[in-house]
Parts: structure tokens; sequence; C-alpha cells
């Protein structure tokens, strides 16, 4: 099993709709969660981090940490074309780990 | 790309010669990672550096050795390529190797092994 899954989909939602994109992980000494954004053929780019359990806003994104269920998820609201991308989850630990451990990444278009 | 800069950007090569990828920053973050990336199996972990001349595997570390005697620069070396190596290659970087390991990731490498 693997520490952190995530639907790699292909998804696709008109323009305009709430986007919900999910992980769930294994490990419970996880404590830092990250998203990542991918374009085709590019590197990936950090899009937001949390620390714990919560929620953390920015703009149209909005990432949410749920430990009790080993969940996280990033919402995309106003989704727009530009949005379309691979979106990678990935976690870290607190005691001295130096990897991050990432989700399989989930492809996302947004239609116009 | 936070300062990344990945050589070279594409390469074809053939079973059984030695690449070089590089991987160079201006940033003086003390972590680097390379990374491989792979259709089912997300970014998996090669190889990483905590310092120069300090580095340690990761969890596909098999057929590659990596290097760095200076702290801008990463290489990751295919000793001997093979066709399973085909994949895209990228590199990160980060300023801390604790639990906030935010880490920067530079444009890529496409290799090809024939």
């Amino acid at each position: 099993q693997k520490e952190v899954e995530q639907d790699p989909g292909p998804l696709s939602v008109p323009e305009g709709a709430i986007v919900s994109l999910n992980c769930t992980y294994s490990n419970s000494a996880f404590q830092y969660f990250m998203w990542y954004r991918q374009y085709s053929r590019k590197g990936p780019e950090l899009l937001m981090y949390t620390y714990s359990s919560g929620n953390k806003e920015d703009g149209r994104f909005t990432a949410q940490v749920d430990k009790s269920s080993k969940y996280i998820s990033l919402f995309i609201r106003d989704s727009q074309p530009s949005d379309s991308a691979t979106y990678l989850c990935a976690m870290s630990v607190v005691q001295g780990a130096q990897k991050l451990v990432f989700g399989q990444g989930t492809r996302l278009t947004i239609n116009p | 790309d936070a300062g990344i800069t990945q050589s070279p950007r594409h390469k074809v090569t053939e079973t059984g010669t030695p690449v070089t990828l590089r991987c160079h920053q201006t940033e003086n973050h003390r972590y680097m990672y390379w990374y491989r990336q792979d259709p089912g199996h997300g970014l998996r972990l090669i190889h990483y550096s905590y310092g120069v001349k300090d580095t340690d595997k990761g969890e596909v570390s098999d057929g590659y050795s990596v290097s760095r005697s200076k702290t801008e620069d990463f290489l990751l070396t295919l000793e001997s390529a093979t066709s399973s190596q085909t994949s895209v290659y990228f590199c990160a970087i980060s300023d801390s190797g604790g639990a906030k390991n935010i880490q920067y990731f530079g444009a890529g490498t496409r290799l090809s092994v024939l």
C-alpha cells in the first residue's frame, strides 16, 4: 500500500465549476501538507502548504486537512481554463525527514 | 523555476552508455534532490544531498549515482543507461531538511534510452 494515494483522474469539468481534489494517506506522522501544480512539460510549482489540521485559503484555492481521517483536499472555486494542469499532493513529517512523499497526481482539465 | 537550471533539457542515448544530468541552483539552498517522474508512479526520489559531498539514497537509487562538489551543482549519473531509465528527471532544492521541507523544482530533463 502506498503511503499517499491520489486519484489520477483524468478529471474534466466546465469553466466556473468548483473542483475538489483529494489525497488520503496512511502515515499519521505527516505534519506538513503541500499541493503542487504541474503544467504539461513543466516542473511542479508549489501552490499551497498547510501545517497540521485545518483550512488555508489563497484566492480561489482552499487547502483542507483532516488528520483524523487522514484526508486532504484542494478546492478550486470559479475554475478557469488556465487551471488545467496536473495537481500533486505531497507530505512530510516533523522529525528530521529529508524527503517529501508525493501522490500520483490528478490530471485536471477545465473546459471553456 | 526558482533559480534552478537543469541541463540538458532533452537527451536521447543508447543502452549501455553513461549519462550525466546536471542541476545548477543560484539560491544557495543546502538541500538538493533528484526525482524521476513516470506515468502511474508520480515523483519518486532517486538521491538527495544535504550538503557539499553529503548525499544519501532515495527509494529508486539502483543504477544511479550522484555527486555534489559545490553548493550550486548536483550531478546525477547513470553509469550504464537502460531502457527502464527512460523518464523525466527533475531536480529540486530546499533550504530546510526538516518537516517544513518546501521544495522548488527545475523544468526537468527528458531522457530517452534506446
